[in-house]
């Protein structure tokens, strides 16, 4: 089954800089990935998904990358801001069921 | 539309007790899952449901653990008998289908189980 890989488990930034969180998955036939951020004590929210027909998706400041052939995308937030601070988990879907990773806790100070 | 709706957002029992956590998908979806969160293991999927049909209960850790759901509006997981290591959240989150993919999984506010 698909495994999914993430990293790092935490992250600390300056409010302004930028946030790179990685992951890897397993499954060849996985065509959809999304990214979720949990604030503390409420659900995972969906922030930005990708599918495997795209390279590269943006939406304001955070944008995602995708390279099918190294199995591996990546969630880019630039000019961080404090209430970027949360937990977030990639997720990789061959058929219905998500498989998330372990996630990072990203930490932006001011 | 409400979103995911769970009930009771938080449990206290005691060990041995049953626990009956419940859950409202999103009216028009057709996919439907169960997850489990902690702090060591983070977000596991426990079971999910394709047209009120259970696809995969391989997440599902024990026999003390089942799960239904009976009609497209509503689903149910229940712990009999719990215990403390089954403290938790455990979400709930629904999906739908659109040109033949499966969309967005939306989560409900989570039930925050504690066995005592």
């Amino acid at each position: 089954g698909e495994n999914v890989e993430q990293h790092p488990s935490t992250l600390s930034v300056q409010e302004g800089d930028s946030a790179v969180i990685k992951c890897t998955y397993s499954d060849s036939a996985s065509n959809y990935f999304p990214w979720y951020k949990q604030e503390l004590g409420k659900r995972p929210q969906l922030i930005i998904d990708i599918r495997s027909n795209v390279g590269e998706k943006k939406d304001q400041r955070i944008a995602v990358t995708l390279n099918k052939t190294a199995k591996h995308f990546s969630l880019h937030i630039t000019e961080t801001q404090p209430e970027d601070s949360a937990v977030y988990f990639c997720a990789a879907r061959a058929g219905t069921a998500l498989i998330f990773g372990k996630g990072t806790t990203l930490s932006v100070s001011s | 539309d409400a979103g995911v709706i769970q009930s009771p957002r938080h449990e206290v029992t005691e060990m041995g007790q049953e626990v009956t956590l419940r859950c409202k998908p999103i009216s028009g979806h057709n996919s439907l899952f169960w997850y489990r969160q902690t702090m060591m293991r983070g977000l596991e999927l426990l079971i999910y449901f394709n047209n009120n049909v259970p696809i995969d209960d391989s997440g599902m850790p024990e026999d003390r653990f089942s799960a239904k759901m009976p009609n497209a509006s509503f689903s149910t997981l229940k712990i009999q008998p719990s215990e403390p290591r089954d403290s938790a959240v455990y979400f709930c989150a629904s999906s739908g289908t659109s040109w033949g993919s499966q969309e967005t999984q939306y989560f409900g506010p989570g039930t925050r189980l504690l066995v005592l």
